[in-house]
This record gives structure tokens, C-alpha cells and sequence, in this order.
């Protein structure tokens, strides 16, 4: 199975600043890589598909990169709505394996 | 607009069954893979099953491997998860996902549904 790493688990941080959460893939998965946004009580949204493209809806302030087994998830200008957690998912190969989730706090 | 709307949920003993449905609308169902992914109370996410458009390909997690089943119904435009021999560690929100592309990401979600295993 492929093992997803997220880091950090738990960021804080303040309405306008730039953060980047990190994914690491246990081995590589190409571009397959997917990040959700959840926040409490709700179904988990598509973010990011395929490493760097932006599902329609999401705002442009999310940015993904990356290939092969380490990827990132910047938001640029953090807004209150952005605080939740975040996760990575490969859909390379099944099991679809999630990250352990990074949460997003407010400084 | 798509909708995925799960039930089924409930409180079960350990050992006994529970069938989780999921009624999908707003979209051809029977064109798009969909999958079963569930989240235990205060923890992360994990993936547990997935069905291709047809049926003819499907995958399970090692943890419900051989007591969970999944299913659909085209005819119906409805998901199941057949769920036996539950345990108390299969406690959790089960969300119903369809899947997009051959990259195969979960673009809509249902709203959960919960399953308790308790004595």
C-alpha cells in the first residue's frame, strides 16, 4: 500500500499570510495526487486534482504542485473561510490512500 | 445539480450487519466510478471501497476486506455497502464519492451517514 505523509499536522496562522502544506508519497504516484478541504460536521471538498489543477469553484488562492512523491498545497492570502483541515489522497493505485490531515488554525 | 444522499446508518451490535445506501442524482450514474470512504469520530479519512461504472471492477481496504461488500444499481441510480461481521473500530461517518477521470478524484460527496457498533 501507499503511505501519504502530511506536515505539518497542525498549523496556525493568521488571515493574509501564505502557507504551504507538504504530502509525501510512500512511493511514487506521478501526478495523482488530490487535496480536499473539511471543515467540521461537513463532506470533505475536491481542491485540487491531479497534483496542480484546480477543481471549478475552488478559489484561485489554492495552488498545488508537485510529482512523483512530494507535492504541496499553497494558499496565498489565507481568508477565515480557509480555516479547516486539509488532506491529500492518491489515486494512483488502491487502496486510495488519505494523508493524515493538516489543520488550519486561527493565530 | 448533483446530489449523493446516503442512509442506512445506525447503531449495531459487534458481529452484526448494517446496509448503507446511497442515492445519487443530477448526473448519468452509470457512467462514473463511485466509492465508499469513511471517517471515525475526531479522525482522518479513510478510503474504503470503490466500484467502476459497470461493476465489473471493484477494490476494498484491507480493514473491511471479506465483510464488506459493495454494489450498484444502475437501473435505480444507487450505491451500496453491504457491511458484516461489523466491529467496534468500524465506527465512523461512511460518505458515499464519486469519482472523476482516470485519475479517479472524489469531485462530490455525500453528506454522511453514521454507523455505531456498540454492545
Amino acid at each position: 500500500d501507499i503511505q501519504m505523509t502530511q506536515s505539518p499536522s497542525s498549523l496556525s496562522a493568521s488571515v493574509g499570510d501564505r502557507v504551504t502544506i507538504a504530502c509525501r508519497a510512500s512511493q511514487s504516484i506521478s501526478n495523482s495526487l488530490n487535496w480536499y478541504q473539511q471543515k467540521p460536521g461537513r463532506a470533505p471538498k475536491l481542491l485540487i486534482y491531479a497534483a496542480s489543477s484546480l477543481q471549478s469553484g475552488a478559489p484561485s488562492r489554492f495552488t498545488g504542485r508537485g510529482s512523483g512523491t512530494d507535492f504541496t498545497l499553497t494558499i496565498s492570502s489565507l481568508q477565515p473561510e480557509d480555516f479547516a483541515t486539509y488532506y491529500c489522497q492518491q489515486s494512483f493505485s488502491p487502496p486510495y490512500t488519505f494523508g493524515q490531515g493538516t489543520k488550519l488554525e486561527i493565530k | 445539480e448533483v446530489q449523493l444522499v446516503e442512509s442506512g446508518g445506525g447503531l449495531a451490535q459487534p458481529g452484526g450487519s448494517l446496509r448503507l445506501s446511497c442515492a445519487a442524482s443530477g448526473f448519468t450514474f452509470s457512467s462514473y466510478s463511485m466509492n465508499w470512504v469513511r471517517q471515525a469520530p475526531g479522525k482522518g479519512l479513510e478510503w474504503v471501497s470503490y466500484i467502476s461504472s459497470s461493476g465489473s471492477t471493484i477494490f476494498y481496504a484491507g480493514s473491511v476486506k471479506g465483510r464488506f461488500t459493495i454494489s450498484r444499481d444502475n437501473a435505480k441510480n444507487s450505491l451500496s455497502l453491504q457491511m458484516n461481521s461489523l466491529r467496534a473500530e468500524d465506527t465512523a461517518v461512511y460518505f458515499c464519492a464519486r469519482a472523476y477521470g482516470g485519475n479517479s478524484f472524489f469531485d462530490f460527496w455525500g453528506q454522511g451517514s453514521l454507523v455505531t457498533v456498540s454492545s
